[in-house]
């Protein structure tokens, strides 16, 4: 069946710098996207989401884009902390479906 | 605001064994899901209830059983326990909308099968 999935399992970033997670989706009927991060013993918890409508969304130090003709969203971290470090999954509407998620890790 | 509850945080059963895990949420929303976590796998559908007397089947729904008689509550049962059942399990709630709302997660119940 479609599914949504990720690029990369694995990320390491320097701190201050900008990280970019990548998620490939198959379900063309989607319409709305959501990133969340999970922290080690914790639930996932809602980053940003973004509507089929735009292309871009901004928030506090993250962004979305969307590109619907390769079925693909990005996250962009910008200025990666430490605290930062956690599972990012994308996930979409229709299917209710996560990826298997990307591990960050913020290098000191 | 409590948002979603899990309770227990942490189980270990037997084969064969039965438990109930719970899930409330505050929040007053009409849909309400279970997930399970596998490490490689992500978060799998098991059940999900779009309202009160209301539940169906996600992508993993054998050896589980869900009820929704109240709209804040949300119980999971597994009625004879498998190895193959050992994971983490979230349950999840979002808002009217739609599809088009973010799910609200607890923290989890870490479940090991003996």
């Amino acid at each position: 069946g479609e599914s949504v999935g990720l690029h990369l399992p694995t990320l390491s970033v320097q701190e201050g710098d900008n990280s970019i997670i990548n998620c490939a989706y198959s379900n063309s009927a989607s319409d709305y996207f959501i990133w969340y991060k999970q922290e080690s013993g914790k639930g996932p918890q809602f980053i940003i989401d973004i509507r089929s409508n735009m292309d871009k969304r901004q928030g506090q130090r993250v962004t979305v884009l969307l590109n619907k003709t390769v079925k693909h969203l990005s996250l962009q971290i910008a200025a990666t902390q430490p605290g930062d470090s956690a599972v990012y999954f994308c996930a979409e509407n229709q299917d209710m479906r996560f990826g298997a998620g990307t591990r960050l890790t913020v290098k000191p | 605001n409590a948002g979603v509850t899990q309770t227990p945080k942490f189980q270990v059963l037997k084969t064969g064994q039965s438990m109930t895990l719970q899930c409330a949420q505050d929040m007053n929303h009409e849909y309400m899901s279970w997930y399970r976590q596998d490490p490689g796998m992500g978060l799998r559908l098991i059940h999900y209830s779009v309202g009160a007397g209301i539940t169906d089947q996600g992508e993993v729904p054998n050896g589980y059983n869900v009820s929704r008689s109240t709209t804040e509550d949300f119980p999971l049962r597994l009625l004879s326990a498998a190895p193959s059942q050992t994971s983490v399990y979230f349950c999840a709630s979002r808002g009217p909308g739609g599809g088009n709302q973010p799910q609200h997660f607890g923290d989890g119940t870490r479940l090991s099968i003996l």
